[in-house]
């Protein structure tokens, strides 16, 4: 069973189109993360969340906390095709692991 | 700089054979580092981490082992590929005191 489930697990859209997607757990986490990557290269840091309802904007990507620390969105306004990678959201144990889920893969059509 | 070089970057190997990756970090010392195998574009999966040279902790029972001879090298190997190895493996350390991890540019290992 995954910590964390991601959702959807692949999604392709056309260029100038707006998208959510979702990483869910019935866990509650002192805090979020979320990493971009794209194919052939080592995922990089977005965004770390770290207070329930709280939103923080990347140029185009909007990220959200779920109010009970659970959960949290990444909203991306207006994709390109620079947006394509695989998204990955990622919690630490407070230990000296950090455990990713499965990662929603975006395809962007130009 | 926080660099992570990952060698090498791409690997063919038959079943049975052994197999070394390596992996070195520039930057403070004493990091963090941790071996996160990615299978078919999905989720990583933690396989070892290591808080100081020759300290070792295994997350997943496997015919992989891992190793720190020095405070910036990290090495995975094994003494016999299974075709279940095949994946991109990713070398990452942690930033002091900030949980976010700074990964390689991995290594991807096909075992035929």
């Amino acid at each position: 069973t995954q910590l964390l489930e991601q959702s959807p697990q692949f999604l392709s859209i056309q260029e100038g189109e707006n998208l959510t997607v979702y990483c869910n757990s019935s866990s509650v986490f002192s805090s979020l993360q979320w990493y971009r990557q794209e194919p052939g290269e080592g995922p990089v840091l977005l965004v770390t969340v770290v207070t329930g309802g709280e939103v923080k904007k990347l140029k185009r990507l909007t990220f959200q906390f779920g109010d009970a620390r659970k959960d949290s969105s990444l909203h991306i306004t207006a994709a390109q095709p620079g947006d394509t990678g695989l998204y990955l959201c990622a919690f630490n144990t407070g230990g000296f692991k950090t455990i990713f889920g499965a990662g929603t893969r975006l395809f962007v059509k130009a | 700089s926080q660099t992570i070089h990952q060698w090498p970057a791409t690997l063919v190997q038959p079943v049975g054979s052994p197999l070394s990756l390596e992996c070195t970090v520039e930057g403070t010392s004493n990091p963090n580092l941790y071996w996160y195998r990615q299978a078919a574009g999905r989720g990583l999966q933690l396989l070892f981490y290591s808080v100081g040279i020759g300290q070792i902790s295994s997350e997943v029972p496997q015919n992989l082992s891992a190793s720190r001879p020095q405070d910036r090298q990290f090495i995975l190997s094994s003494k016999k590929l299974l075709l279940s190895d095949s994946g991109f493996y990713l070398c990452a350390r942690e930033s002091s005191g900030a949980n976010v991890l700074t990964f390689g540019a991995g290594s991807r290992l096909t075992v035929l």
